[in-house]
């Protein structure tokens, strides 16, 4: 079946400093989103990519899809203590089974 | 407008009993989805409904079921309870179902504690 990997598992930076997490799936998505989710909070939708390239920016936060429509990737600029939470990819594919496939998700912590 | 609400938001149960949790979409939509979150397995997709019609379900035991009534409001019932069932169960609701579906709202979920 579909497998969302997502990497790193965890990372920990200081105040300042930028983020990244990446997204691989196995097979080729319809779209994919991502979502943050606060400690002990539930996962909020950030943002919707659907074609292939395709670059999206919220204030410091970049969003890329890839060409191949399989990996899809999210930094963070200059990182503040507001950031800190787990980012989920989800990817969905197209045609019947669209069901939305989560990564396990980048455990973000930031020290001040 | 209100969220997506959920109860009970915290419940303990044993082993072999089976609960039934509730889920009650944003006004409007029509889509509700379940997910199961556990600290190993991040979200894992259960079921989603559309219209009282399950549109899609993913890989869990037969001793998972859920039901949407003609309001949109959805429950999930786990029978036969085990240790491994404790998680956090999510309810997400969407305006559409399938490949359309955009952006999933959440609920805060219901935390289960299976002793």
């Amino acid at each position: 079946g579909q497998q969302v990997m997502q990497i790193p598992q965890y990372q920990h930076v200081q105040e300042g400093e930028d983020f990244t997490t990446y997204c691989n799936s196995s097979t080729t998505l319809s779209n994919i989103q991502w979502y943050k989710q606060r400690p002990g909070g539930h996962p909020v939708f950030l943002i919707q990519l659907v074609k292939s390239g395709e670059v999206k920016k919220q204030k410091r936060l970049t969003f890329q899809f890839g060409e191949a429509k399989k990996n899809s990737s999210l930094h963070i600029t200059a990182t503040q203590t507001t950031d800190v939470g787990t980012y989920f990819c989800a990817g969905r594919r197209g045609g019947s089974n669209y069901k939305l496939t989560f990564g396990k998700g980048t455990l973000l912590t930031v020290n001040p | 407008k209100a969220g997506v609400t959920q109860t009970p938001r915290y419940l303990i149960k044993t082993r072999g009993q089976q609960v039934t949790l509730s889920c009650s979409p944003i006004s409007g939509h029509r889509s509700v989805s379940w997910y199961q979150q556990t600290p190993g397995q991040g979200l894992q997709f259960l079921f989603e409904y559309f219209s009282e019609t399950q549109r899609n379900k993913g890989n869990f035991p037969g001793r998972f079921s859920g039901r949407q009534f003609s309001n949109s409001r959805s429950e999930m019932n786990v029978s036969t309870l085990e240790l491994g069932d404790s998680a956090l169960y999510l309810c997400a609701s969407s305006l559409k179902a399938g490949g359309t579906a955009g952006e999933l709202f959440f609920g805060e979920g219901s935390r289960l504690t299976v002793l």
